[in-house]
């Protein structure tokens, strides 16, 4: 069966500081990754998605960025965390095939002070 | 105007009431998916449908493409219940990317 893990589950940094949150992906080859994020008291929004290895899309201009080292892998970084990167990120995944079911991760609750 | 809107934002219900969640959206697309979030903030899938109805225990999600309209149902609903429930679309150029409803706040009171 696939298994979704991503970590930490609460973060709390410094604005200015660096980010790295992981997100990695069992029992299955080749899947679509997502990171999304849920700002407070808004809906979610795509911040990117993979459809392979290196193979990075970004839905939005800001200040994050996201790289797929292994087939697996998905992180999301940041070399300098501002106040507005607060929030809820999601990793999830799904079949390459496309408009399948969505498996999300348990989330990140990010706070930048 | 966002592409995928949802009514109500926030709903009250009694336990054992019947419950509808709303989604219109204005774009053409491949699927749409209804997820619901815990409090936590964990998330479930409930439904992907690309056409007709689809039924899981209480919990039944209808599709109309032509009027490009959905609707979630739960019937004798439980305080278990409460959650946000969201609906999401695939735009059919898109990919696999979704794209989503504010989401729909739902209490059941015991």
């Amino acid at each position: 069966s696939q298994t979704i893990h991503q970590w930490p589950a609460t973060l709390v940094q410094p604005v200015g500081s660096p980010l790295s949150l992981e997100c990695t992906v069992e029992g299955t080859s080749n899947p679509n990754l997502y990171w999304y994020r849920q700002a407070a008291g808004r809906g979610l929004q795509l911040l990117f998605y993979s459809v392979g290895i290196g193979q990075i899309s970004s839905e939005v201009p800001q200040n994050l960025s996201a790289s797929r080292p292994q087939d697996r892998q998905f992180i999301l970084s940041s070399k300098k965390l501002l106040l507005s990167d607060s929030g809820f990120y999601l990793c999830a995944w799904s079949w390459a095939t496309g408009g399948e079911k969505l498996f999300f991760g348990s989330g990140t609750q990010l706070s930048v002070l | 105007k966002n592409e995928v809107e949802q009514s109500p934002q926030n709903l009250t219900a009694q336990e054992g009431e019947f419950i509808t969640i709303n989604c219109s959206y204005s774009v053409g697309i491949s699927a749409l998916h209804w997820l619901q979030q815990h409090p936590g903030g964990g998330i479930v899938s409930l439904f992907m449908l690309s056409s007709g109805k689809k039924k899981h225990g209480r919990l039944i999600a209808t599709i109309n493409i032509q009027e490009k309209h959905s609707s979630l149902h739960i019937t004798a609903s439980h305080p278990r219940d409460s959650a946000v429930y969201i609906c999401a679309v695939v735009v059919e150029t898109s990919g696999s990317r979704l794209t989503f409803g504010e989401g729909t706040q739902l209490t059941v009171n015991p």
